[in-house]
């Protein structure tokens, strides 16, 4: 498999400027997801598309964030006006659609953000 | 999703056998016990899942007490690249509806492999 791949790898944005991170999944992966990762915290759950279906928005999502997944393959996450608050990795993640093997989520490298 | 608690960090030789406990007493009969881990600068990785009974595979192995209260992830012969955070983490089977789709990451245990 080609593993789950995001662009920009690193983002270094001044604070109330928009940015946008694509995330494109392992082929064939229905299942998309979106984390945000503080320093010395787990992941946090951002979103959830099965196909191009956005099914799952966490409350940390807060209206500044849009993700979409327009055509059921690759996705984007956009942050509106940032903030400093918004700094941090942002993980994509892809499952397949097979059963057993849909239990897993196979994880990109990550975008890191950093608000000025 | 049930709730799991694992030690902040642990420390490890090269080369030595590492066992790394989680505690989930609040574990539901159909809950999934999953651990992936976290390397520096990367994305989380799947490491083994399990339901019931003990699992092996090329990565690590999976020890789940009788009642399911606990579980132990076994790394057999710990190397330098073995240097993660690990997270176990519950799951209800992804079929079974509801939110169970997201995993739910705790802070998770930092491994330490000493040369």
């Amino acid at each position: 498999d080609t593993g789950v791949s995001q662009n920009p790898r690193h983002k270094i944005t001044k604070r109330g400027q928009n940015v946008t991170f694509r995330c494109d999944p392992i082929s064939e992966h229905n299942r998309l997801y979106w984390y945000r990762q503080t320093l010395g915290q787990g992941p946090e759950f951002l979103t959830y598309f099965q196909n191009e279906a956005q099914l799952e928005k966490s409350r940390l999502l807060s209206d500044r964030f849009s993700a979409e997944r327009p055509k059921g393959s690759f996705s984007t996450l956009e942050i509106q006006r940032t903030e400093q608050g918004d700094s941090a990795m942002y993980l994509c993640a892809s499952s397949p659609p097979i059963r057993e093997r849909g239990q897993l989520q196979f994880f990109g490298p990550g975008t890191r953000l950093t608000v000025l | 999703d049930a709730k799991t608690t694992q030690p902040n960090s642990m420390e490890s030789n090269e080369e030595e056998p590492v066992h790394l406990p989680c505690n989930h007493s609040t574990i539901s009969g159909t809950d999934y016990i999953h651990w992936y881990r976290q390397l520096p600068s990367q994305g989380p990785e799947y490491v083994i899942h399990g339901l019931t009974s003990n699992v092996n595979n090329r990565m690590a192995s999976l020890a789940i007490a009788e009642d399911r209260k606990s579980s132990t992830l076994i790394l057999h012969r710990a190397t330098l690249r073995d240097a993660a955070v690990y997270y176990c983490i519950l799951r209800l089977p992804y079929n079974s509806g509801g939110s169970n789709y997201k995993l739910t990451f705790g802070k998770g245990t930092l491994l330490t492999v000493n040369p």
